[in-house]
């Protein structure tokens, strides 16, 4: 099976560097995938992991490392707007469709 | 830009009612999946499907939910009878598979619809 953890919630200053952390368990691995969802919104992707290392894109970066279970988010120059759900989610392998498990969810706040 | 459709984005009902959900997936997506989300969590898959086959319905309760896709484009979800315990956001996303010659190189992201709000009295 597949156990995914996050914070429950994050507060952060407006213009700081947040880091959302996720750790999961699984029984096979075919990348990790973080997500943003505002309120009463439809979640949409941000990043994609599926090899060791740092992806980075413009504000966002992901970090994942398989060996550890562990990925997190990176947020700099946090605006007011970033404040959302951030949904860290892990994809099994293949042959078991292409869904995605998710985590309950960091929710965080922005505050100026 | 395509999008996922869905509708209605509101449905409030009585229990022991009958409701359905629709869905239109991105044009050419041939996976489609129905999750629930409870306020507070994260998306709970329900079922995918493989153009009109099941994938997965193993966390679909199958005594009041249903799910088809009749022709491999756009589903329906339906509940009957609803239960109080059925509110939730109910959210229909669409993928490209590995293998498939439109997807090469893609993530395999899955895109959402804006979701079907249901509210049990």
């Amino acid at each position: 099976g597949q156990n995914i953890d996050q914070p429950t919630e994050m507060t952060a200053t407006e213009g700081a560097i947040v880091q959302i952390n996720c750790t999961y368990q699984t029984s096979g691995f075919n990348g990790l995938f973080w997500y943003q969802q505002h309120a009463g919104e439809a979640p949409t992707f941000l990043s994609y992991n599926v090899l060791d290392g740092l992806e980075e894109k413009g504000r966002f970066s992901s970090f994942l490392s398989r060996s550890k279970g562990y990925s997190y988010l990176l947020l700099k120059e946090l605006q007011m707007k970033d404040s959302a759900s951030y949904l860290c989610a892990v994809r099994p392998p293949w042959n078991q469709g292409g869904k995605l498990i998710f985590g309950q969810g960091t929710e965080l706040s922005v505050k100026p | 830009e395509a999008e996922v459709a869905q509708s209605p984005r509101y449905k409030i009902t009585e229990k022991s009612q009958a409701v359905a959900f629709w869905c239109d997936p991105i044009s050419g997506h041939a996976t489609l999946y129905w999750y629930r989300q409870i306020l507070g969590q994260g998306p709970e898959l329900l079922v995918q499907f493989q153009d009109e086959s099941v994938v997965d319905d193993s966390q679909l309760p199958k005594d009041r939910f249903s799910a088809e896709r009749l022709k491999g484009v756009d589903s329906t979800l339906k509940i009957q009878p609803a239960e109080l315990g059925d509110s939730a956001m109910y959210l229909c996303a669409s993928s490209l598979v590995e293998g498939d010659s439109r997807g090469r190189g893609n993530t395999g992201e899955l895109f959402f619809g804006e979701g079907s709000r249901l509210t049990v009295l």
